[in-house]
């Protein structure tokens, strides 16, 4: 059974820093593009920043451009998030999904919240 | 970048009743359209991909269609556990994902 774990998610202040984390599990990570999406409270669905399998591509919303870095480790079976420079508007749950396309598998998501 | 626009944001329905819900998109986008279901304090679950292809494990009630710009989500019969939030996607300009707002589905 595929499972995604997302951990890390806190309190914040702005202008801080958080790193999310993703336990994979249930199938071949290494094989798999990766997806971090984000839903504020009592909004829609963002995605936020993709990831190829082996990590040579990866793309960011420009919400979050020059601030949020994504990278993986597949020894690890791990996806992760670096956000810098957080903001109010970055409180939200996080989910990491896959595969890259079409999102069938995602986490139970990690609440992010930037407040002072 | 690709907008996706759902109509109508909010839904009233009964048990049995047919609902379909519209998502249109501000270009064409092929068939690269998914759906999905949300309830409160869960993740997304997908319904429908590639415009019409009904995911494995989910009813046959629902049904997707449309290609191009406009695009249905139908529920054929509502049932008590349908009641949620239901997003399209589109991955026409993969890998930047984009959603639409939202449709929520509310019991009458």
């Amino acid at each position: 059974e595929v499972q995604l774990v997302e951990s890390g998610g806190g309190l914040v202040q702005p202008g801080g820093s958080l790193r999310l984390s993703c336990a994979a599990s249930g199938f071949t990570f290494s094989s798999y593009e990766m997806n971090w999406v984000r839903q504020a409270p009592g909004k829609g669905l963002e995605w936020v920043s993709y990831i190829s399998s082996s990590g040579s591509t990866i793309y960011y919303a420009d919400s979050v451009k020059g601030r949020f870095t994504i990278s993986r480790d597949n020894a690890k079976n791990s996806l992760y998030l670096q956000m810098n420079s957080l903001r109010a508007e970055d409180t939200a749950v996080y989910y990491c999904a896959s595969p890259g396309v079409v999102l069938r598998y995602w986490g139970q998501g990690t609440l992010v919240t930037v407040s002072s | 970048a690709i907008q996706l626009t759902q109509s109508p944001s909010s839904l009233s329905a009964s048990v049995g009743d047919r609902v379909t819900i519209t998502c249109r998109a501000s270009q064409g986008i092929s068939s690269a359209l998914a759906w999905y279901q949300q309830k409160p304090g869960k993740a997304p679950k997908l319904l429908i991909y590639d415009a019409s292809s009904l995911e494995s494990g989910v009813p046959s009630r629902f049904s997707g269609s449309g290609s191009g710009t406009d695009f249905t989500l139908t529920i054929s019969s509502l049932q008590p556990e349908d009641f949620a939030t239901y997003y399209c996607q589109q991955f026409n300009s993969y890998p930047h994902h984009t959603f639409g707002q939202g449709t929520k589905l509310e019991i009458k």
